[in-house]
């Protein structure tokens, strides 16, 4: 079936240091994926979406690409500030799983002064 | 703005007393799901209606139920929590079923059984 792959955590940088969390998809058909944040008690928030291969999902500084080659979505960005400090979640839902929002395991960042 | 709302945000319940947990929509999408989340897991789907249609998880326990009596209002009624229902639940709605604009989240109720 569908599944989604993240890179372990914690993950633990420094400010202003560079991002990346891997996420890797197996999936039947197109999915689309996405990125979910979700601070301390919160619900998860939509961080950044992409719904075809290629496309680049963008938001508050942070980037990933759908790479179909390699099954890939990619987490980044450059600068990371301590506001980022929180649980990142790689997602997908395709035509072949009848609208389940299938995540991966999470992410923990966390962001020193 | 459009949201979804979940309420209460925290709820305490007796152990086996049955709760109700509140979602609401003004995006007026089709989809409307629950999801449990334990701690430091990912959510976890339960079910999910797609207009009036139920759609329940094969692992899902019968202790959970839903209701959606309208587009708006969704309910997860649990029927006589025991100790490992304490989580956080989490609504969220999308407009097709498949994502094309994204699902959006309630902030979630997180649930004590005692």
């Amino acid at each position: 079936g569908d599944s989604v792959t993240q890179m372990e955590g914690p993950v633990t940088l420094s400010e202003e240091a560079f991002l990346t969390i891997n996420c890797t998809y197996t999936a039947t058909g197109y999915p689309s994926l996405f990125w979910y944040v979700q601070y301390p008690g919160e619900g998860l928030q939509l961080l950044l979406k992409a719904t075809k291969a290629d496309d680049k999902g963008s938001n508050k500084g942070f980037e990933a690409t759908y790479r179909k080659e390699t099954t890939s979505f990619h987490l980044e960005k450059g600068s990371v500030q301590v506001s980022d400090s929180a649980v990142y979640f790689c997602a997908l839902s395709g035509t072949g799983n009848t609208g389940k929002l299938i995540f991966g395991q999470g992410t923990t960042l966390q962001v020193k002064p | 703005d459009a949201m979804v709302i979940q309420n209460p945000r925290y709820q305490v319940t007796q152990f086996g007393k049955p709760v109700t947990l509140s979602c609401s929509q003004t995006l007026n999408h089709n989809v409307m799901y629950w999801y449990q989340q334990k701690s430091s897991q990912a959510p976890k789907l339960l079910f999910h209606y797609y207009d009036k249609d139920f759609n329940n998880e094969a692992d899902t326990p019968d202790n959970f139920q839903s209701r959606r009596p309208n587009t708006s209002f969704c309910f997860l009624d649990i029927r006589s929590p025991g100790l490992g229902d304490a989580a956080m639940y989490l609504c969220a709605t999308s407009r097709d079923g498949i994502g094309s604009d994204g699902y959006t989240f309630g902030s979630g109720t997180r649930l004590t059984v005692v």
